[in-house]
């Protein structure tokens, strides 16, 4: 199984500074996701990469999948309190496609 | 907006007690999850199903779990014999109509054994 390498695993910021958070494996991921969780809620797709090198911007959430498809980042401009929560990225199973998580980041906007 | 509906929200047991875990998918969905999560720990996975069977499963489903589709919309996980150290969130995850499709999470189901 290959494993998703996620830092920091906590990070707080103050509101309007900017951020970005890893994902790293050894392994080749054919695809990687990035989900948000929030306290007592599931995982919320936030978006999908699939090729190497692919930049995606949702508003002031940007995600980049590495050239070599193993690794990805997520940078956030001007940070919101709204952005707090538990930041995973995910990735096939190379086996059977299954998606296996990372453990985290915890990102806190302090107002 | 279309989503996975868990029940119940909240399921407190007795160790030795089985416990059964509801989920509606989404209905045009072809992939089926369940994962946990432990309190501060990371989302686990535990199995997938697809066309009315489990296509894979993970080290943690043990004899001890079982999934099913009984219907066209419920898919339910039953724990046979609760222990202690199964207490966690449980969330159902549903996708399609590709295996890697992005995968929509319930609201989970926290379960508490006593």
């Amino acid at each position: 199984t290959q494993l998703l390498e996620q830092s920091p695993q906590f990070l707080s910021i103050q509101e309007g500074e900017n951020l970005t958070v890893y994902c790293n494996s050894s392994s080749v991921f054919s695809s990687l996701q990035w989900y948000r969780q929030e306290p007592g809620e599931g995982p919320v797709l936030l978006v999908t990469v699939v090729t190497g090198g692919e930049v995606k911007k949702l508003k002031r959430l940007t995600f980049q999948f590495g050239d070599a498809r193993k690794d990805s980042s997520l940078h956030i401009t001007a940070a919101q309190p709204g952005d707090t929560g538990l930041y995973l990225c995910a990735g096939p199973d190379y086996n059977n496609n299954d998606m296996r998580f990372g453990a985290g980041t915890r990102l806190t906007v302090k107002p | 907006e279309p989503e996975v509906t868990q029940t119940p929200s909240h399921q407190v047991t007795q160790m030795g007690q089985e416990v059964i875990l509801r989920c509606v998918p989404i209905s045009n969905h072809l992939y089926f999850y369940w994962y946990r999560q432990i309190l501060g720990q990371k989302v686990e996975f535990l199995v997938s199903f697809y066309n009315n069977e489990i296509s894979e499963k993970s080290e943690i489903f043990d004899d001890q779990f079982s999934v099913e589709r009984p219907d066209g919309s419920n898919f339910t996980l039953k724990i046979r014999s609760t222990k202690l150290e199964d207490s966690a969130m449980y969330f159902c995850a549903s996708s399609g109509p590709l295996a890697n499709y992005g995968y929509t999470f319930g609201s989970g189901t926290r379960l508490t054994v006593v």
